[in-house]
């Protein structure tokens, strides 16, 4: 069954620093991995995803993620954090054959950033 | 181009009431999904669903939950008899099919008391 880990629930980073949130899925075939970002009290907002081809993708707000299939990872990183990234990210998988195209989500990683 | 509509954006029910929860999809799109956000939870797949047709329900409670779209109107999420295990953020997502990415709703939050 596909399952996604998130390994930290509650990340603290200062405004400026870097920032890698760390993902790791379980799936038998060739996944789509997505990363989300939720700010309080709304929906979700889609910062980039991975099909196929390049394993560094780049997404919308400076953030990138590499795929590394042998350690069935999709960390998150971005170079200089800002204040307005303080959020919720999650990170999702979701299968590539025929049929129900369903996200598996992680259970999500809060990022604190301080001034 | 609006995006995913959702409403009502919060939802407030007495125990053994019904919970109507409504979504449009993305103009184009023919696939909806419905997830299901518990506190300090991910979200969790309830059903996915095409024109007239419910595709997958593995993630749906046996009782008390349906979900409906229908040939014309909105995509339904209908909640019987609520309980207070039933509160949480309700999240709608719509795609084209198979591989291009999803777009959320900002969700419905229900209360029940």
């Amino acid at each position: 069954a596909q399952s996604v880990t998130q390994p930290d629930i509650h990340i603290t980073v200062s405004e400026g620093a870097s920032l890698e949130l760390r993902c790791n899925y379980s799936y038998g075939a060739t996944p789509y991995l997505f990363w989300y970002v939720q700010s309080p009290g709304q929906g979700l907002q889609l910062l980039l995803k991975y099909f196929s081809g390049d394993t560094l993708v780049q997404g919308i707000k400076g953030f990138e993620a590499e795929f590394k299939r042998s350690q069935s990872s999709f960390n998150l990183r971005k170079p200089s954090v800002h204040w307005s990234d303080a959020a919720e990210y999650f990170c999702a998988v979701s299968g590539t054959q025929g049929g129900s195209e369903k996200l598996v989500f992680g259970k999500g990683t809060k990022l604190t950033v301080n001034p | 181009n609006a995006g995913v509509m959702q409403n009502p954006r919060h939802l407030v029910r007495r125990r053994g009431q019904e919970a109507r929860l409504r979504c449009s999809p993305m103009k184009g799109h023919s696939h909806v999904y419905w997830y299901r956000q518990l506190p300090e939870e991910g979200l969790k797949f309830m059903v996915y669903l095409q024109k007239e047709n419910i595709i997958d329900e593995s993630g749906m409670p046996k009782e008390r939950f349906s979900a409906e779209f229908p040939k014309e109107g909105p995509s339904i999420l209908r909640i019987q008899q609520v309980v207070r295990g039933d509160s949480a953020a309700y999240f709608c997502a719509s795609s084209h099919g198979q591989g291009d990415g999803y777009t959320f709703g900002s969700g419905t939050r229900l209360t029940v008391v």
